[in-house]
């Protein structure tokens, strides 16, 4: 089945305790985001991968680390995590041509992280 | 820089109702649009989406026209159903940019 997994699902955790939330297709997709999540803002990008060893800020990545080693994997690290980190987070992850077409992204089922 | 604007939530509607989603967008270039819904406690799947202007995306019994003339692909259905209690988002895709942007989210509920 073509997916996106995301672990852990639920997490609580203490501040400054490092901690990634991994994420992986299987869809062989080149471009791969993170998003949060959080009441009353909508979903939010944090960082984006454009490809293998390609990534870029998206709108909050501030706190937050990535790499893209692998194509199929696109973990989201929290070096030291603040209680403002708390929230839903999601991984998607897309195919494209570079020029045209209406790629889909294709949503993990989200990880909820708890900063106390 | 690209945008995508939706009306405010939360929408109450009670079942069989009309339901109109408003979405305008600001994009360079000739964006792809979509609408993506989140059912409680679940990831964003996609609705619904269309390439090029004038087209129309349908899918659950939901319909939008991509106007490129309004900048706008509003989101219609003639009779929701309480499973249709969602958060909708409408988003776009910049094919120069390569990245996807997300309006914040529309929460509706359908009350039998």
């Amino acid at each position: 089945e073509a997916q996106v997994t995301q672990n852990p699902r639920y997490l609580i955790t203490v501040t400054g305790k490092k901690l990634t939330v991994t994420c992986s297709q299987n869809m062989n997709h080149e471009y791969m985001s993170w998003y949060r999540q959080d009441p009353g803002l909508g979903l939010r990008q944090i960082y984006y991968s454009m490809n293998v060893e390609v990534t870029d800020k998206g709108d909050v990545p501030e706190g937050y680390k990535v790499s893209r080693k692998e194509k199929r994997n696109f973990p989201l690290i929290l070096e030291s995590p603040s209680p403002n980190q708390t929230s839903l987070y999601f991984c998607a992850s897309s195919s494209w041509t570079g020029s045209s077409g209406a790629n889909v992204l294709t949503f993990g089922a989200g990880s909820r992280l708890t900063v106390l | 820089g690209d945008s995508v604007t939706q009306m405010e939530g939360p929408v109450t509607l009670s079942e069989e109702a009309f339901l109109t989603i408003n979405c305008t967008y600001t994009a360079t270039g000739y964006p792809s649009l979509f609408w993506y819904v989140q059912y409680p406690g679940e990831g964003l799947q996609l609705l619904l989406k269309a390439t090029k202007a004038d087209d129309k995306g349908s899918n659950k019994g939901f319909e939008a026209t991509y106007r490129k003339e309004t900048t706008s692909f509003h989101l219609e259905k003639g009779s929701v159903q309480v499973s249709d209690s969602a958060v909708y988002f409408c988003a776009l895709r910049v094919t120069r940019g390569q990245n996807f942007v997300f309006g914040p989210g529309t929460r509706l509920s359908v009350l039998p």
